[in-house]
């Protein structure tokens, strides 16, 4: 079974630029979070999206959004980018059942802002 | 909201000695607590769970316990070897349905040394 995919790997951007990094859970999973990663503040939660909708969400500003596909594919999109916003960006699956509470990790997505 | 304080940030241990990193938790309301190791330019990747309706749980060289009443878990290495050189994160979630999001540790460094 193929792990979870995020594209693009590496994305290297200017100040006020806006930005969409993309994931793909595992298959079967319904269930996409985000969370940011940097040396200072360490993994931070974004957002949890389930069936095409925001389940529960972190303390980020409104610049921070995203979204879910009926594929259970994920898009996040960051806008009016700030130096602070270069982070290692970390897409997780999750599936039901039983194991409804382990996440997944992707390689996630390395943002630098110019 | 929950925090998640870890400890030590780095720790050498030799070769085929055992580590211990430690982790103390606020929310009573937790309930998941999970291990991620991540590697250089990788995801994290989930190395063993517990839930708290159970104290102790093994997986090999690897274990996690979990003391509820004063909040806290560890994880434990036995026989380390090379590979285990990394970065470990412990978190914690409430978990369930609801989808609450994890809550990371700052993680520690652990180096083996041959």
């Amino acid at each position: 079974k193929a792990g979870v995919t995020q594209t693009p790997r590496y994305l290297i951007k200017t100040r006020g630029q806006q930005v969409t990094l993309s994931c793909s859970p595992i298959s079967g999973h319904r269930s996409v979070s985000w969370y940011q990663q940097t040396p200072g503040q360490g993994l931070q939660f974004l957002f949890e999206y389930f069936s095409e909708t925001q389940r529960n969400k972190g303390n980020f500003p409104g610049r921070f959004s995203g979204r879910q596909f009926s594929n259970s594919r994920s898009e996040m999109n960051v806008s009016t980018l700030e130096l602070g916003d270069s982070a290692l960006y970390l897409c997780a699956s999750r599936g039901a059942g039983t194991s409804y509470n382990e996440q997944f990790f992707g390689p996630g997505t390395r943002l630098t802002v110019l | 909201g929950e925090n998640v304080e870890q400890h030590p940030s780095t720790l050498s241990v030799q070769e085929g000695d055992s580590a211990v990193i430690k982790c103390t938790y606020s929310d009573s309301a937790s309930n998941y607590f999970p291990w991620y190791k991540q590697e250089l330019g990788k995801g994290p990747q989930l190395i063993i769970d517990i839930r708290s309706n159970v104290g102790e749980k093994k997986d090999q060289r690897i274990a996690v316990t979990l003391n509820k009443t004063a909040k806290h878990f560890s994880l434990h290495i036995t026989e380390t070897q090379p590979e285990d050189s990394a970065v470990y994160f412990c978190a914690a979630s409430k978990g369930g349905g609801g989808a609450d999001g994890l809550t990371f540790g700052k993680g520690t460094h652990l180096i083996i040394q041959p």
